[in-house]
Formats: C-alpha cells, structure tokens, sequence
C-alpha cells in the first residue's frame, strides 16, 4: 500500500499547548498536504507543501518537509480547544497518475 | 454549487442489495476521487478520475465496486450486492487538476449502513 503513516495515533494536550504530529510517506512526491477532519465527515485543507520546500507556515500552522527522510510534520501552536479533530496527511504521488494518498490520521484532543 | 455535494448523506441497506452513490464536484474540477473510511479509520483510496485519462481503479476492494464519471463531472460509485463490510463513510473529493499542487475540497460523505 502506498498510505502514509502518521504519528502519534492519538494526541491529548491542554489549551496553550503546542501539538506535533508527523508524517512518513514511501515514494516520490510532487507536493504533501495536511487535512483537518471534524466529526468523521468532510475534510478540510489546512496547508500545501510542495517537493522542493522545506518549511511553510500559515497562521498557527507550521509545516516541515524532509524528502530525504520522506517525513513531514505539523506543529499547532498555542492549541485552542476548537483544535480537537483529526489530522491526516496526503501525499500527490509522482507516477502516471498523481492521485492524492492519504495517512492513517492523528486524533488530536486539547483540554480546556 | 460552491462545493462539492454528495448524495445521499445517510444510507440504510439490506445486505446484498446494490446501491449508488453520488458525486457532484465543483464545475471546472477534473480530478475527482472516492475514498472510504471505516469509523475511526484513515481514508482508503477506491478510485481517481483525471479529465478524459483512463480511471485508476487500484484502490476498488472487490469486482463488486465500480465508479463512472459522465461527462466529465458528475460521479457514481456503484457497490453490488452489499456486505456488511462495506459499511463506512464513503468521501468524494475533487480539484481542478492533479499534479498542479493543488488541494482537494471534499463532500460531507455518504454514511453506507449495509443491515
């Protein structure tokens, strides 16, 4: 399978807090992307990354790329309770069809 | 529509009956995916459909699951006789075209209960 793997599985933290979640990917990719999903339905595009950038930020978010290490990480600062949700990670493929594979998620939860 | 709409949002079925779920993606948008997820599962690819390209039909789990897009928008993925297994959420995603570093905008999902 080409799916991701994400970790950690699960994330519990408190308000305030900064939240790390990574990312490891096994092939070539033309870019890597991180998704927020609330209540298991429609997910929501957080940030793009493409093959030839390390790093890109957007507001509390911070995004890391290693193609080196296929890795990439989120970091969430200061965590906000309306933060708890999923987070998956999707990579775009270099082959002969670029589809769009995703990673097994981390569930975050931040306390109040 | 400004997104990409899915019907029907919650389905019941009997076991072994066939069902069809459908994908409206947002005009102009030719890649268009389905994904399923399993309660508290990631999202596992079924199939991709890019313009007039030939559908990469590698993540269909069974010959039971099939998927057309007619004209190039609307989308229907096809599951014959029903399992129990094939209860999930399933999701539709589209966007504007594959390896343009773009991102994807998904539907609200079709709940499949097979009884």
């Amino acid at each position: 399978s080409q799916q991701g793997e994400e970790d950690p599985q699960a994330l519990s933290i408190q308000e305030g807090e900064n939240a790390t979640m990574n990312c490891s990917y096994k092939t070539s990719i033309n870019n890597l992307q991180w998704y927020r999903q609330n209540s298991g339905r429609g997910l929501v595009h957080l940030i793009l990354i493409r093959s030839n950038e390390r790093e890109k930020h957007s507001g509390r978010l911070r995004v890391t790329l290693d193609t080196s290490k296929k890795s990439s990480s989120l970091l969430i600062t200061a965590s906000r309770a309306a933060d708890t949700a999923s987070y998956f990670c999707a990579t775009e493929y270099l082959n002969n069809t670029d589809k769009l594979i995703f990673g097994t998620g981390t569930r975050l939860q931040v306390f109040p | 529509g400004a997104g990409v709409s899915q019907s029907p949002s919650n389905k019941v079925t009997e076991k072994g009956k066939d069902v069809e779920l459908r994908c409206d993606p947002i005009s102009g948008h030719t890649a268009l995916y389905w994904y399923r997820q399993s309660l508290g599962q990631g999202l596992e690819f079924l199939i991709y459909f890019q313009g007039n390209s030939a559908p990469d039909k590698s993540g269909l789990p069974s010959d039971r699951f099939s998927a057309e897009r007619t004209g190039g928008s609307v989308s229907t993925l096809t599951i014959q006789r029903t399992q129990q297994e094939d209860s999930a959420v399933y999701l539709c995603a589209s966007s504007l075209e594959a390896g343009t570093n773009t991102e994807a905008f998904f539907g609200q999902g079709t709940r499949l209960t097979v009884v």
